[in-house]
């Protein structure tokens, strides 16, 4: 059974903190993406990466910041954590062509106090 | 840019009976495709149904059905026999070639015995 996995389920987190939130995919997916979902508001882009080393900011990136060393790998940096970025967030996967949808991890709510 | 809305935040259905959910989009794009995705309880987003923006034929995915009107630029998705299994955040989502997936705010649904 194909899968993205995300490290944490739960995580509470300090404010000024460094977050890391862990992605891997096992489908040799080329996209991955970092969603952040909040009530009302869906699904927000926050960045997306279509190839090992490569990035693309979408609509809300400020204040995180990723990494993709590996194709099956990637990751989200919250460089200083703010009570404003709690929230729930969602990675995903994709084929290099994106027309059979994303797979998604089972999320990780962070909390920041 | 392309934007997505969900109408309805919450609906609830008896257990057996038909609801449609609704989801609307905005574009000058004539091809392009759409999804409906299912959030349960336990978070992990899964994808129900796919349309192809080209094709003049409904999806179909056992219970789940769309209807797709094009010119009114409205997709909207139909649980025949509702399960309690169904209660689950609906999402709608729209992609256009390679470019980032649009989602909708989401329905709640809420499947009573």
């Amino acid at each position: 059974d194909v899968k993205v996995t995300q490290s944490s389920r739960y995580l509470v987190k300090r404010t000024g903190e460094k977050v890391f939130l862990e992605c891997v995919q096992d489908m040799d997916h080329e996209n991955m993406f970092w969603y952040r979902q909040d009530p009302g508001l869906g699904l927000r882009l926050i960045y997306f990466s279509y190839d090992v080393k490569m990035k693309e900011k979408g609509d809300i990136p400020e204040g995180y910041s990723v990494s993709r060393e590996k194709k099956e790998r990637f990751s989200l940096i919250l460089e200083s954590a703010s009570t404003n970025q709690t929230s729930m967030y969602l990675c995903a996967s994709s084929l290099e062509g994106r027309v059979y949808g994303y797979t998604f991890g089972s999320g990780t709510r962070l909390t920041v106090v | 840019a392309q934007t997505v809305t969900q109408s309805q935040p919450e609906m609830s259905v008896q257990e057996a009976e038909t609801v449609t959910l609704s989801c609307t989009y905005d574009t000058s794009e004539n091809n392009y495709y759409l999804f409906w995705y299912k959030q349960p309880p336990s978070r992990q987003m899964i994808l129900v149904i796919r349309q192809e923006a080209y094709k003049q034929q409904n999806a179909t995915e056992n219970r789940f059905s769309v209807n797709f009107q094009k010119a009114a630029k409205s997709f909207s998705l139909k649980i025949s026999d509702s399960q309690l299994g169904d209660t689950a955040m609906y999402f709608c989502a729209f992609l256009y070639n390679n470019n980032d997936m649009r989602f909708g705010a989401g329905t709640r649904l809420t499947v009573k015995p």
